[in-house]
């Protein structure tokens, strides 16, 4: 079956533009996470969705960053006014549940981001 | 809080040699364990994971890891290497105390270099 996707696979803007990254998470998962990969750095937890639950967005490094999920699928995340130290691989993965044997994640091939 | 530890930044190993990359993490109660492989622009795929029971962990691709709570390590091995083993290898930790959802910790990641 089809994996988690997401889009664009790359996007390069300017300094103080506004950006959205897609996921599409595996069908049927109901928990959804977005990380941040920057070179020589560890993942970056920044935000996540397990159903209608509210969201523990305890990552995002400032109210620039904000993320929704739609329809409990479809997730956006968006950079408001990026700045350079912005730039990185953002990773989305999806899990079947939260539990011992459903917490498992699987990764999207992830957005590089460039801002110039 | 949580944390992961991969000491080293890469692993060289010579095609056919038995390989090991170090993981060792800290956890408030018990850890659930996930090792993730990440091939060049390519997201993390999964590859093993300890809930508990056995130590010993079998997973894709020939790589098992060893659980070992005394030394609260999670090392991944294999009995031998091959070339495309080449990757970057993550580590991860998650807490399975009682209280709702605990995130997944990544380590900074280990580079295995499989020497033709």
């Amino acid at each position: 079956g089809a994996g988690v996707s997401q889009s664009p696979s790359n996007k390069v803007t300017e300094k103080g533009k506004d950006v959205e990254l897609r996921c599409d998470p595996i069908s049927g998962h109901t928990a959804l996470y977005w990380y941040r990969q920057s070179l020589g750095q560890g993942l970056e937890f920044l935000i996540y969705f397990q159903g209608n639950s509210a969201p523990d967005k305890s990552g995002l490094p400032s109210d620039r960053f904000s993320a929704e999920r739609t329809g409990g699928s479809v997730s956006t995340l968006t950079i408001q006014r990026t700045q350079q130290e912005d730039s990185a691989v953002y990773l989305c993965a999806s899990s079947l549940g939260t539990g011992g044997r459903t917490d498992t994640q699987y990764f999207g091939p992830g957005t590089r981001l460039t801002v110039l | 809080a949580q944390s992961v530890a991969q000491p080293e930044d890469q692993v060289n190993v010579a095609e056919g040699n038995p390989l090991t990359v170090k993981c060792t993490y800290s956890v408030s109660g018990n850890p659930y364990l996930f090792w993730y492989v990440q091939y060049p622009n390519r997201g993390l795929q999964f590859l093993l994971k300890y809930i508990t029971g056995d130590n010993l962990v079998k997973g894709s691709y020939g790589f098992e890891a060893e659980f070992n709570k005394s030394q609260t390590s999670f090392h991944l091995k294999k009995p031998s290497a091959l070339v495309s083993d080449s990757a970057l290898y993550f580590c991860a930790v998650r807490d399975t105390r009682s209280g709702g959802y605990q995130k997944v910790t990544f380590g900074i990641g280990t580079k295995l270099q499989v020497i033709p």
